[in-house]
């Protein structure tokens, strides 16, 4: 079965730094763009970036540039979200989410999130 | 860039009722529209892509249409497991941005 394992949320003060990790399994890991998207309380989805298969093509929602990157380490079938300078507007739970293939930015299946709170 | 509206931001309907959400893209976006459902406290589910195409496992009460910059999703015959709060997603190319939902409860 496809798992996705998000980890390394947690509570930060405004302007730290963590670094998000999604763990996946049980699918060919290095053949498929994984998503993150995130969630504020109470509120809608909303996308936060994309990288491809190997990683060649990372691309971020664009009011996130500059203080969130994305990469991945398919040895490690993992995918990761470094974000920085945290405000208490990206207090969310964040998920990460299996592109279909071919990639076209919609998602069949989704890790079951990490809660990022930021106060 | 694209920006997408939803619209009712909610409504209430009862049992077997039919259902339309409607979904507007700020500019044409051809067919490239996923809609999923999220019950409270659960994953958002996949339900259409491509517009109109119903994602494997999805009940056929629910159909999506349109093209370009206006899309539906319509529930024929809404069941009390319909509750929930539908999203639709610009798709195809980045940024792969959400409407603002909406939400859909039984009178």
């Amino acid at each position: 079965d496809v798992q996705l394992v998000e980890s390394g949320g947690g509570l930060v003060k405004p302007g730290g730094s963590l670094r998000l990790s999604c763990a996946g399994s049980g699918f060919s890991f290095s053949s498929y763009t994984i998503n993150w998207v995130r969630q504020a309380p109470g509120k809608g989805l909303e996308w936060v970036s994309s990288i491809s298969s190997v990683g060649t093509y990372i691309d971020h929602e664009e009011s996130l540039r500059g203080r969130f990157t994305t990469s991945r380490d398919n040895a490690k079938t993992s995918v990761y979200l470094q974000m920085n300078d945290l405000r208490p507007d990206d207090t969310a739970i964040y998920y990460c989410a299996r592109d279909v293939r071919p990639p076209r930015g919609y998602n069949v299946d989704w890790g079951q999130g990490t809660q990022v709170t930021v106060s | 860039d694209i920006q997408m509206t939803q619209s009712p931001s909610s409504l209430s309907a009862s049992v077997g009722d039919r259902v339309t959400i409607t979904c507007r893209a700020s500019q044409g976006i051809d067919n490239n529209l996923a809609w999923y459902q999220q019950k409270p406290g659960t994953l958002p589910k996949l339900l259409i892509h491509g517009a109109s195409t119903l994602q494997s496992g999805v009940p056929s009460r629910f159909s999506g249409a349109g093209s370009g910059t206006d899309f539906t999703l319509t529930i024929n015959g809404l069941q009390p497991e319909d509750v929930a709060t539908y999203y639709c997603q610009k798709c195809g190319s980045a940024p792969f941005s959400f409407g603002p939902g909406t939400k859909v409860d039984l009178k």
